[in-house]
Parts: structure tokens; sequence; C-alpha cells
């Protein structure tokens, strides 16, 4: 249905390695958010992708989403310390009335 | 500019008490939605409002739930009878409506204790 899943759902690296969450639909995305909470915060928004194929860059994040518009990865290079959060794909809802469905969440912890 | 703001930060109570959440979603935005987050269920949408109209309450877990948009700068999520289950993060979050790019602004949530 109009469930986005994301992998993994945790992940550990060593401050400096790479990290990459992937998001998969089974049906065709308008649009693609994504979200970062850190602990003990709130969701924040990070970026949202809308054309296909599309790449944006934030710093070390990188976001794309896919060409048929049914997947999206975020990769962040080099890891540090303050990239520790739970990152969230969110995809609009069918109705297309501002409701937002988001994915499990990837947790990433990173060792210093 | 102030974002979404909810009261009370933390919430502590015994079970089969009422627990009344509010939030003041951000000027000027349309939408207003509330969410729950555990560790189990991930962050779950529980209903959401446009122009303080409820649109979707299927994700309201029972009859013991229910909120209310008086007007566009107030919304409140009630709980009664409360059940130790209901312990969860719940936010708030609001979006303008500006068409289907929109992003949603949450606000830093509640955290609800039931003993």
């Amino acid at each position: 249905g109009q469930q986005v899943m994301q992998i993994p759902q945790y992940q550990h690296v060593q401050e400096g390695e790479d990290f990459t969450t992937y998001c998969n639909s089974s049906t065709t995305l308008s649009n693609i958010q994504w979200y970062k909470q850190r602990p003990g915060g709130h969701p924040v928004f990070l970026i949202q992708l809308v054309k296909s194929g599309e790449v944006k860059k934030q710093k070390r994040l990188t976001f794309q989403f896919g060409e048929a518009k049914k997947n999206s990865s975020l990769h962040i290079t080099a890891t540090q310390t303050t990239d520790v959060g739970t990152y969230f794909c969110a995809r609009r809802g069918s109705s297309n009335t501002g409701k937002l469905i988001f994915g499990q969440g990837t947790t990433l912890q990173v060792k210093p | 500019d102030a974002g979404v703001i909810q009261s009370p930060r933390h919430e502590v109570t015994e079970m089969g008490q009422e627990v009344t959440l509010r939030c003041k979603p951000i000027s000027g935005h349309d939408y207003l939605f509330w969410y729950r987050q555990t560790m189990m269920r991930g962050l779950e949408l529980l209903i959401y409002f446009n122009n303080n109209v409820p649109i979707d309450d299927s994700g309201m877990p029972e009859d013991r739930f229910s909120a209310k948009m008086p007007n566009a700068s107030f919304s409140t999520l009630k709980i009664q009878p409360s059940e130790p289950r209901d312990s969860a993060v719940y936010f708030c979050a609001s979006s303008p409506d500006r068409g289907p790019t929109d992003t949603q602004y949450f606000g830093p949530g509640t955290r609800l204790t039931v003993l």
C-alpha cells in the first residue's frame, strides 16, 4: 500500500566511516522527504526530492531519488558523532491532503 | 519565529486519570498533526486537522482518545481514562498549505508516562 520501508533499522559505525540508509516504496512517489531526529529530540526536516533521478547534497549528506521514483537513499560521508540520530523518510499520502507517511526510521550510532 | 509549542513537556500520571496534551501550531499554518512515538511502533499519525477541521482520525487508537482544534492557534489531545500502554512521546506538528511539497514542523513533544 502506501507504506515506505526503510533499511537498515539500526546501524553502528566507527567515526569516519560512511553510512547509507534506503527507503523503498511499492508504488510511485510524487516526492520524498527526509527528517532527522536526534536522541531525545523531535523530527526535523532535512530535504525534499521531487524529480526522477534527483541528487541533492548538504555538506556530507547526499540524497538520491530513484529513476522510477520508488526509492530513495541518504548517504553520509565520513560520519561524525553529530550525525547520531534516527533518519526518517516520508511520503505524501495518496489523497495529497498534507498527510505524510513516515518510514520506520534508521537509527545511526557513531562510535568515536 | 516561534516554532510549534507543546505543553506539558513531561507528564506522569496514574492509570485511569485523564490526560490533556496541548499544542500551539506555527502561526499561519493550516494543517495540524498529532503523532505518537514508541520504540515498538515508531512514529504513528493519530489524527490531523486542516483549517481546524479533523480530516483523518483513522490512527486514533480507540475511544479513549479524542482531539479538538477549537481555533487556528490551539489543539488538544485528550486521553480518558489513561492506561500504561499509552506511555509514549506525543508530537504535534504543523504545516502550511501550499501544495504537495509542504514540510512538517514538529514540536518538542510531550513525554507521557502512565503508571
